[in-house]
């Protein structure tokens, strides 16, 4: 079982719509998680980071944690084409400082 | 303010040649991770180095691989023998903390073909 997993899609959703990105983890000491966006070839870029249980917005995007379930999602709200990319999920797990990579969600917004 | 700088940006060489991958972090931070990234395998820590020193290594695929860091604006990923599997997309990024409180930057990736 991968420590942190994601859909590898693609999440086809049309403009305007809502994208919900999804990811699970097995570390049930994981304190910190992360949603990098990466295009295609590019490097990942943050976008958000969330701590605690609950909901975090941030313009479009808002990050929910459950830490229970061990679930964190990605919600894009009036998706655009632009927000067109790769969607990874990271988690600092209970052993320290390192950076666990789910596999990615592509995600396809079609005008 | 200048981002994490890597070169080279492209790297194609034969097999049994040895590579190496350079890394400038961002200034002030604290620590710097390496990283590989393929299509099978996603993203994948190697190694990270905290105030230059070598805290992690557990993700360094075998003996072939090593890194260094002399001084807290330079590290270096070497290679050597380089083989096919080991073509992919190198990442170096860098973050002020480890604590998690604080993002980590990459740079723009090291796009590496083995021959």
């Amino acid at each position: 079982q991968k420590e942190v997993e994601q859909n590898s899609g693609p999440l086809s959703v049309p403009e305007g719509a809502i994208a919900s990105l999804n990811c699970t983890y097995s570390d049930r000491g994981s304190q910190s998680f992360f949603w990098y966006r990466q295009y295609s070839g590019k490097s990942p870029e943050l976008i958000m980071f969330i701590y605690s249980n609950g909901d975090k917005e941030d313009g479009r995007f808002t990050a929910q944690l459950n830490k229970a379930s061990q679930y964190v999602s990605l919600l894009i709200r009036d998706s655009q084409p632009s927000d067109s990319a790769t969607y990874l999920c990271a988690v600092i797990g209970s052993a320290g400082n390192m950076l666990t990579f789910g596999g990615g969600t592509r995600l396809m917004v079609k005008p | 303010d200048a981002g994490v700088i890597q070169s080279p940006r492209h790297e194609v060489t034969e097999m049994g040649q040895e590579v190496t991958l350079r890394c400038k972090p961002i200034s002030g931070h604290d620590y710097l991770f390496w990283y590989r990234q393929t299509m099978m395998r996603g993203l994948e820590l190697l190694i990270y180095f905290n105030n230059n020193v070598p805290i992690d290594d557990s993700g360094m695929p075998e003996d072939r691989f090593s890194a260094k860091m002399p001084n807290a604006s330079f590290s270096t990923l070497k290679i050597q023998p380089s083989e096919p599997r080991d073509s992919a997309v190198y990442f170096c990024a860098s973050s002020p903390s480890g604590t998690g409180d604080q993002p980590q930057h990459f740079g723009d990736g090291t796009r590496l073909s083995i021959l």
